[in-house]
């Protein structure tokens, strides 16, 4: 198994408070993406890195941003939480973007009142 | 743009039936890769197989099997002889350069297998 974790695993939290999700990862694999899994659409990437200090947008970005200072580590925040991003999010790695297998994290369940 | 339609959106069977899962994929990309994710209950999302676009011989891997078409733009998914373990979410995803290699999802298929 790709040694990825993600905290908190779950988190319940109140419109318009910050949050913040942390992935981490043992490989050293240099790109990570984030995430979220709603019913009926699959999972939809939020943002990815291909790099330290490197990442972009991806299909449903907004209200989301990132960070990653680290190579294992890639932090998602919601700056003010709303109830539509009520969600479950997956971090995932790669070793390149080249069509490689991403392998993903276990999860966090958050829930936003 | 590309997309994965995955139509069965929840199938049940008995034990021991042959199930198959379909995923129609559409893409401008002429060099892309497919892949089949499962999740099952407790949530994790195990990867199961990837093909390239150029590689259209069927795989089979124990109880799984998958036949690629491109001339359908399907990557169907067959599980002979299911058993209750097989009960989860499978995904069909498509990554292609044209989106950046990024990997677009279908909207999954819940398989309940009974007893």
């Amino acid at each position: 198994d790709a040694g990825i974790t993600q905290s908190p695993r779950h988190k319940v939290t109140e419109t318009g408070t910050p949050v913040t999700l942390r992935c981490h990862q043992t490989e050293n694999h240099r790109y990570m993406y984030w995430y979220r899994q709603d019913p009926g659409h699959g999972l939809r990437l939020i943002h990815y890195s291909y790099g330290v200090k490197d990442t972009d947008k991806g299909e449903v970005s907004d209200g989301y941003s990132v960070s990653r200072s680290k190579t294992e580590d890639f932090l998602l925040t919601l700056e003010s939480a709303t109830s539509s991003q009520t969600s479950v999010y997956f971090c995932a790695i790669s070793e390149s973007t080249d069509q490689e297998t991403q392998y993903f994290g276990p999860g966090t369940r958050l829930l936003v009142l | 743009a590309q997309k994965v339609t995955q139509a069965q959106t929840e199938i049940s069977v008995v034990e021991k039936e042959d199930v198959t899962l379909d995923c129609v994929y559409e893409t401008r990309d002429t060099t892309y890769y497919l892949f089949w994710y499962k999740q099952p209950p407790s949530g994790e999302l195990v990867f199961l197989i990837r093909r390239n676009s150029f590689d259209e011989q069927n795989e089979i891997s124990g109880r799984y099997s998958w036949n690629f078409q491109k001339s359908t733009s399907s990557f169907n998914f067959t599980i002979t002889a299911s058993q209750v373990v097989d009960s989860a979410v499978y995904f069909c995803a498509l990554s292609g350069r044209n989106a950046g290699n990024m990997l677009t999802f279908g909207g999954g298929t819940r398989l309940m297998v009974k007893p």
